[in-house]
């Protein structure tokens, strides 16, 4: 059973251009989050997705970013017109849809980006 | 606003020795509490939650402690090992399947 699948691993982008973010959550979890951690800081929240529906983005910046979860296919994290301050590592988590209620998430091995 | 955050920046300790990691906490309402390790360029791994109705859990050579009069968490690792350096932080949550809220963080560092 693997893990919560997130790729790129690295991502370089330069200002202005697009960074598009992956994330395949485990067997059996339907429900995504994403997480922003600066360096040497704590994961921030950011958005909180099931599919098709995001349930809580309020730690989402108004502007720039956004993020899905189709039907089909993995979550996509995604920041238009990069700039520095968006260098960070992205974290997804993901949790099942039943059971007690889920005290620790799966998290991914996060995406690095970097905007040169 | 609420917030988790932990006293000390850093943590050195004897290979051998018990650690004791603190986190402080300020929403009176968080329904659980959960450790993390987290190793380079990894992400966070789950080590032991608490609900707020405990005062004390245990698992394999870690506890956690509950004080919500003062609320304060922490996580003693027992006879630490150089495999239990990491980066360290508690997180808080409110309800089922919803965001947590992380503190900074602490290294842990083993001394052979």
């Amino acid at each position: 059973n693997a893990g919560v699948m997130q790729n790129p691993r690295h991502l370089v982008r330069r200002r202005g251009q697009e960074a598009r973010l992956r994330c395949s959550p485990m067997k059996g979890h339907s429900h995504v989050y994403w997480y922003r951690q600066l360096p040497e800081e704590g994961l921030k929240f950011m958005v909180y997705l099931q599919k098709e529906n995001i349930i809580d983005e309020s730690g989402m910046p108004k502007e720039r970013f956004s993020a899905e979860f189709p039907k089909e296919g993995p979550s996509i994290l995604r920041i238009q017109q990069v700039v520095r301050g968006d260098s960070a590592a992205y974290f997804c988590a993901s949790s099942p849809r039943t059971g007690r209620p889920n005290y620790g998430y799966t998290f991914g091995s996060g995406t690095r980006l970097t905007v040169v | 606003g609420e917030s988790v955050g932990l006293h000390l920046p850093t943590l050195s300790v004897q290979e051998g020795d018990n650690s004791i990691i603190n986190c402080a906490y300020s929403n009176s309402a968080s329904d659980y509490f959960i450790w993390y390790k987290q190793e380079s360029g990894k992400g966070p791994q789950f080590i032991i939650d608490i609900r707020s109705n405990m005062d004390k859990r245990q698992g394999q050579r870690v506890t956690v402690l509950l004080n919500k009069t003062v609320k304060h968490l922490s996580l003693q690792i027992a006879a630490t090992q150089p495999g239990d350096s990491a980066v360290y932080f508690c997180a808080e949550g409110t309800g089922a399947n919803s965001k947590l809220t992380f503190g900074k963080g602490i290294t842990l560092s083993v001394r052979p």
